[in-house]
């Protein structure tokens, strides 16, 4: 089955910085890739997602990359804010199965003043 | 809009016991998925309904199954709970199965088993 890898585990920038977190996949039929954000004691929220077909999407301060040929997307957040700090978990799913998701073990973003 | 319901919220047991999750799903969303959350193995997806219908199963033990009825809601059943069971469970509803756009998730039921 599907396989997904998430660095850092641990990342911790300052307020203004970029922040960058990798995730590698397993599955070369996976097409869907979105990204999480987990505040504590709060359910996972959507932030940003990218299909196969596209090689890179942004929203505002927020930017996903995918390499289908290396197997690995990233998520891009600029100019940091304290409110960026949470759990941002990737995953992948294949055609057809967007709801069946394999999630990367989650970095913890602190974005400190 | 209301957004993906889960109840209970908290819920304590007693190894041994079997327990019954519920989530309803964003008006329209018509699938279902579960998912349970361990600081130890992180996000697994325990299974997914649609119309009804299981679509996909995670790798779980038979322990775990679940249900879905006609208004899209859904219950998720585990027998005989292992201290192991101890996790936040969540539920996320999209409108189809298979485009992941809206796929919302629930805040979850915290179930402790002692």
């Amino acid at each position: 089955g599907e396989n997904v890898e998430q660095h850092p585990s641990t990342l911790s920038v300052q307020e203004g910085d970029s922040a960058v977190i990798k995730c590698t996949y397993s599955d070369s039929a996976s097409n869907y890739f979105p990204w999480y954000k987990q505040e504590l004691g709060k359910r996972p929220q959507l932030i940003i997602d990218i299909r196969s077909n596209v090689g890179e999407k942004k929203d505002q301060r927020i930017a996903v990359t995918l390499n289908k040929t290396a197997k690995h997307f990233s998520l891009h957040i600029t100019e940091t804010q304290p409110e960026d700090s949470a759990v941002y978990f990737c995953a992948a799913s294949r055609p057809g199965t967007a709801s069946k998701l394999t999630f990367g073990t989650g970095t913890r973003l602190q974005v400190t003043l | 809009k209301a957004g993906v319901t889960q109840t209970p919220r908290y819920l304590i047991k007693t190894r041994g016991q079997q327990v019954t999750l519920s989530c309803s799903p964003i008006s329209g969303h018509r699938s279902v998925s579960w998912y349970q959350q361990t600081p130890g193995q992180g996000l697994q997806f325990l299974f997914e309904y649609f119309s009804e219908t299981q679509r996909n199963k995670g790798n779980f033990p038979g322990r775990f199954s679940g249900r879905q009825f006609s208004n899209s809601r859904s219950e998720m059943n585990v027998s005989t709970l292992e201290l192991g069971d101890s996790a936040l469970y969540l539920c996320a509803s999209s409108g189809s199965p298979g485009q992941g756009d809206g796929y919302t998730f629930g805040s979850g039921t915290r179930l402790t088993v002692v």
